[in-house]
């Protein structure tokens, strides 16, 4: 079986702050992680993958992810946030061991970032 | 990219009438589609997974003759949902995989029904 939480419903930055949304995972074997990015009334948008290797992973719009094998996390982050990165962040999980191919999404989590 | 597209964008429909949604991939063949449901504020719902030449397989709880799931070609899937009503209205996104070995996901713009 495989589940992922996304233990904040709502994160709130200023502009300029750092920013972490955060996810933890559970899978049988290893997994493959990822992150998407939906704006309001639009679909989602893939921001980044964990497949194998560097555990720091860089993806679109200056985002980047690092994967923690002990923690079972693959917390989102970005140096400096910007307002325009307001929108909802889900975080999403298969397990690489076989099984079933599709992924499991959090419940998603907003982010706000302030002027 | 990878890109994938549904049609209509938005649609309000009276209540009892039929509604078709179109995805496609555009630059990729897509042999699984999978097609959510999101209410406000809320995360994915996923309601069925589609193949490519075979029948739709529905999660629990998702009726299979209200939503119908069509995959004829590799490049297509459509949902149907029969006999609309309010409860219905939804936002439906539809996404295709490229490669089902990583299970990376591309995701279509999502149709706003408004059953009335």
């Amino acid at each position: 079986a495989q589940s992922v939480a996304q233990p904040e419903d709502q994160v709130n930055v200023a502009e300029g702050n750092p920013l972490t949304v955060k996810c933890t995972y559970s899978v049988s074997g290893n997994p493959y992680l990822f992150w998407y990015v939906q704006y309001p009334n639009r679909g989602l948008q893939f921001l980044l993958k964990y497949i194998t290797g560097d555990n720091l992973v860089k993806g679109s719009y200056g985002f980047e992810a690092e994967f923690n094998k002990s923690q079972t996390s693959f917390h989102l982050k970005k140096p400096s946030a910007l307002v325009s990165d307001s929108a909802l962040y889900f975080c999403a999980v298969r397990d690489r061991s076989g099984g079933s191919y599709i992924p499991t999404f959090g419940r998603g989590t907003s982010l706000i970032v302030h002027p | 990219g990878a890109v994938v597209s549904q049609h209509p964008s938005w649609v309000i429909c009276k209540s009892g009438t039929s509604v078709k949604i179109e995805c496609r991939s555009l630059d990729f063949q897509a042999t699984t589609m999978f097609w959510y449901r999101q209410f406000p504020k809320q995360s994915l719902m996923l309601m069925a997974t589609s193949n490519e030449g075979s029948k739709a397989t529905y999660e629990q709880g998702v009726e299979k003759d209200k939503f119908l799931i069509n995959h004829a070609s590799l490049t297509l899937s459509t949902l149907t949902v029969t006999s609309a009503h309010p409860e219905d209205s939804s936002f439906y996104i539809c996404s295709a995989l490229t490669l089902a070995g990583e299970g990376e996901q591309y995701f279509g713009p999502g149709t706003r029904l408004t059953v009335t």
